[in-house]
């Protein structure tokens, strides 16, 4: 069974322009949480999706934004980057809440702005 | 607020040592705990999971405590490896029904083991 995969792995971006990754969850798992991941901060949440619907946001500015589709493929989106947004972002999935909570995670996009 | 706590924030050690890597957590209403390992540049690999009514998961030369009342985990590495170097990542995940899917991290314990 293929596991989560994150596209694109590798991003620069400018300050002041947006960006969007994709994160395919392993086949059969509907929820997906993201991630990011900075030497400063380490591990923080940003949000996970059931479902298509958001059932919780970590504590985050609004220029960071995620949807899930049908498929359970999720995307997330961050407007008007700034330097501080370069970090590695993660993605997982697992069956929750209709099976086991234990999450998977991806191999992340590493993004960095200039 | 849960915080996670690991320590050491580093670690170097030869080849061959049996290893403790710390974790403590403020919040011991817990669902489970889980043990990650990290290469540099590269996602998360789940080593262990104990749920809160477990007391030590074991798999190979790895074994996890659980210590909830007192919201302590200990990870212990036997015969250490230099395969073994990467950041040790300690997260637990809260006992509230529609926060089960968040993970709160440590800072990790970043480990080399030299020949």
């Amino acid at each position: 069974k293929a596991g989560v995969t994150q596209t694109p792995r590798y991003l620069i971006k400018t300050r002041g322009q947006q960006v969007t990754l994709s994160c395919s969850p392993i086949s059969g798992h509907r929820s997906v949480s993201w991630y990011q991941q900075t030497p400063g901060q380490g591990l923080q949440f940003l949000f996970e999706y059931f479902s298509e619907t958001q059932r919780n946001k970590g504590n985050f500015p609004g220029r960071f934004s995620g949807r899930q589709f049908s498929n359970s493929r999720s995307e997330m989106n961050v407007s008007t980057l700034e330097l501080g947004d370069s970090a590695l972002y993660l993605c997982a999935s697992s069956t929750w809440p209709t099976g086991s909570v234990e999450q998977y995670f991806g191999p992340g996009t590493r993004l960095t702005v200039t | 607020k849960q915080e996670v706590t690991q320590i050491p924030a580093a670690l170097s050690v030869p080849e061959g040592e049996n290893l403790v890597l710390n974790c403590s957590f403020t919040d011991s209403a817990i669902y489970n705990l889980q043990w990650f390992r990290q290469d540099p540049g590269k996602g998360l690999t789940s080593l262990l999971l104990i749920q809160s009514s477990q007391r030590e998961q074991t798999s190979g030369r790895l074994n996890a405590s659980l210590d909830k009342s007192s919201g302590r985990s200990t990870l212990y590495i036997a015969a250490s490896q230099p395969g073994d170097s990467a950041t040790y990542l300690c997260a637990v995940r809260p006992d509230r029904g529609s926060t089960l899917g968040r993970l709160y991290f440590g800072r990790g314990t970043q480990l080399t083991v030299w020949p």
